[in-house]
């Protein structure tokens, strides 16, 4: 069954603490993808990865931090230095498509709180 | 100006109405529009996605990209309860650059 798993799916945060998330894909996908979603504001890119073992800032990267030692995975490390990481976080992995575009696929999503 | 302005509703329609949803960019580049169904706490599907102007059906859904205008709709016809959900769309400048979002539309079909 492939697709894009995100785990857990509800995070509790205390202030001060660093969390990871976490984001596995079976779709053999070359590209993967960190989003947080705030109400009214739509999606705002974290990070991306194109290769293992590369990734680059997204807009709002600060506070955030990312590996992809391996093709499946890419894990997001929410750290303290976040000041307001209370949000929807949605992973996605892409590969080229048919028609020259490479179409997102998205994870079921992590809800992150902070006490 | 955001690079891609989206009414966020929410829209309310009734069991068997035509549904027109609709985004605007500001950035003739964009060549790439794709639009996304995100249920309530559930991550965004793709729906349907176009390549520069035209429309694409899929279905009761029907996507219009009208790039003299900057604008970009997505039709559902013989709405369904359903169909309840956030729509958001997404463009992009070409293969390989990253996803610009609306903030969505949240739509409500009531049976």
């Amino acid at each position: 069954d492939g697709g894009i798993t995100q785990s857990p799916k509800y995070l509790f945060r205390k202030e001060g603490q660093n969390v990871t998330l976490s984001c596995e894909q079976n779709l053999n996908h070359d590209a993967m993808y960190w989003y947080r979603q705030d109400p009214g504001q739509g999606l705002r890119l974290i990070y991306y990865s194109q290769i293992v073992n590369d990734f680059q800032k997204g807009d709002i990267a600060e506070g955030y931090s990312v590996s992809r030692e391996k093709k499946e995975s890419f894990p997001l490390t929410v750290t303290s230095a976040q000041k307001n990481p209370t949000a929807f976080y949605l992973c996605a992995s892409s590969t080229p498509g048919l028609e020259s575009t490479d179409t997102q696929y998205f994870g079921p999503g992590t809800r992150l709180t902070v006490l | 100006q955001k690079e891609v302005e989206q009414d966020p509703g929410p829209l309310s329609v009734p069991e068997g109405a035509i549904v027109s949803l609709n985004c605007t960019y500001s950035n003739s580049a964009f060549q790439y529009f794709m639009w996304y169904r995100q249920y309530s706490r559930k991550g965004p599907e793709l729906l349907m996605y176009t390549y520069s102007s035209g429309n694409k059906e899929d279905g009761r859904f029907t996507a219009q990209v009208d790039k003299s205008s900057k604008y970009i709709s997505l039709f559902i016809r013989d709405s369904q309860p359903s169909d309840s959900a956030t729509y958001l769309c997404a463009i992009q400048k070409s293969s390989g650059d990253k996803l610009t979002f609306g903030t969505g539309t949240r739509l409500a079909v009531r049976p």
